[in-house]
């Protein structure tokens, strides 16, 4: 059980470019999440998904997009990254009900150059 | 949605308990409030959650004045590997049944030999 993954670990992008970040969860969590957190900072949500094919927008959507066709995949697409998308990003998941406690991922740091 | 006021930084002895407080005094009377922490570069971690009754798990208790302005978050015996940032977070009742949490800028606790 290797809870919530994600990949890269790093990465370097060029303005312009585009990436996507991957995440995976193996509880069988119906909710998945997406944050970023810049230095100092605290969290703040960008996507997130209560089921695959629903997604919606948290805080700070604007530069990113998301999709969820499987209960298990919840990709972050970065289109034509910015020096402001410099951060590290967090994914994490949680069952539907209950006490909704978030399992997080290790997080993906990446910068915009 | 309530909003939560945190120390910005707080020390503690290793052995002894560390008290971290959080006023959430806008609190409505169904959200609950969360505790998480991360740990440096970490994936924020769980730690405990309630509503109006004090809590206690393996990690900490929870302490929730009768009034539910404020918690207070009890780690009995810290250790070195305490070290982190604690965040406070109320649920707010606009997350509905999504799980959303807001996170605000926490407090870094430092514990000390």
């Amino acid at each position: 059980n290797a809870g919530v993954t994600q990949t890269p670990k790093f990465r370097i992008l060029k303005i312009g470019q585009s990436m996507t970040l991957q995440c995976t969860q193996d509880m069988n969590h119906n909710y998945m999440y997406w944050y970023r957190q810049d230095p100092g900072m605290g969290l703040k949500l960008i996507y997130y998904s209560v089921g695959a094919g629903i997604t919606d927008k948290g805080e700070v959507p604007n530069g990113y997009n998301v999709s969820r066709s499987t209960t298990e995949d919840f990709p972050l697409r970065l289109e034509l990254a910015a020096p402001s998308q410099t951060s590290v990003y967090f994914c994490a998941s949680s069952k539907r009900t209950g006490i909704y406690e978030q399992y997080f991922g290790p997080g993906t740091r990446l910068t915009v150059t | 949605d309530a909003k939560t006021t945190q120390p910005p930084s707080m020390d503690c002895a290793e052995g002894r308990a560390a008290n971290l407080p959080c006023n959430h005094s806008t609190i409505s009377g169904n959200e609950y409030v969360y505790w998480y922490r991360q740990i440096h570069s970490q994936g924020p971690q769980y730690i405990i959650h309630g509503l109006k009754n004090n809590e206690t798990n393996e990690m900490a208790s929870l302490i929730i004045t009768e009034d539910r302005k404020s918690s207070t978050l009890i780690l009995p015996h810290a250790t070195l590997r305490d070290t982190a940032v604690y965040y406070c977070i109320v649920r707010p009742e606009s997350s509905g049944n999504t799980g959303k949490l807001i996170f605000g800028q926490g407090t870094t606790l430092q514990v000390k030999p």
